[in-house]
């Protein structure tokens, strides 16, 4: 498809164990994002690349998370030892161009509940 | 601190009516805004976005209203259909974070057939 796809669409995992969320931007874009929704909250910002620089992780909570995105396409966004407070949906989104004014295009999300 | 609010969490609206979606925003750095729409277990789209160079936009029945002054913009949907019915969401982008969209909560709009 021409869309970001990401997957699993929904995990389980239970507390203490690790995750990791796959997202496949749309082709030849540039700029990628993860960005966590709480219930009943918009997105919130986690990390951004531009290619497979990871410019800016100021939105990860804690350092169990991680993001990588190593060839400047594929992103995987990694949760070590999961606790209850991370359940959420995690969004990917990817932009064609390096500056901000193109829209963000999101993928339909992980929804990760931790029990 | 909220730097983006949407105060209203739900309106109903009639179908063929207008639909008026509210936001504020705090950061005076802002200067491109956007609207993305969410249908249940999707990811949010894309609607309309605003630069504050201007003080409106408009893409068919979508019109997006800015007003720098009072740190507020709308979204005018008319007339509102069926399948507008979505959670909507603001986003504002700006200053030194200028890639990074900070969202609004959502409003959850409901047109009434």
């Amino acid at each position: 498809g021409a869309g970001v796809s990401q997957s699993p669409r929904y995990k389980v995992a239970k507390r203490g164990q690790d995750v990791a969320l796959r997202c496949d931007p749309i082709s030849g874009h540039v700029s990628l994002f993860w960005y966590q929704q709480a219930l009943g909250q918009g997105p919130e910002f986690l990390t951004y690349f531009q290619n497979e620089a990871q410019l800016d992780k100021s939105g990860l909570p804690s350092d169990r998370f991680f993001a990588e995105r190593p060839e400047g396409s594929v992103s995987t966004l990694k949760i070590q030892r999961t606790q209850q407070e991370d359940s959420a949906v995690y969004l990917c989104a990817s932009s064609h161009h390096r500056d901000r004014d193109s829209p963000l295009h999101f993928g339909n999300g992980t929804r990760l509940t931790v029990t | 601190d909220q730097q983006v609010k949407q105060n209203s969490p739900s309106l109903s609206v009639q179908e063929g009516r207008i639909s008026i979606l509210n936001c504020d925003y705090t950061n005076s750095m802002f200067d491109y805004f956007l609207w993305y729409k969410k249908y249940p277990a999707e990811g949010p789209t894309f609607l309309i976005s605003i630069s504050s160079i201007k003080d409106k936009n408009e893409d068919g029945r979508f019109t997006v209203f800015l007003n720098k002054s009072a740190k507020h913009l709308s979204l005018h949907i008319v007339p509102s259909q069926p399948g507008d019915s979505a959670v909507y969401f603001c986003a504002a982008a700006g200053g030194s974070g200028t890639y990074k969209y900070i969202f609004g909560t959502g409003t959850r709009l409901k047109v009434l057939a």
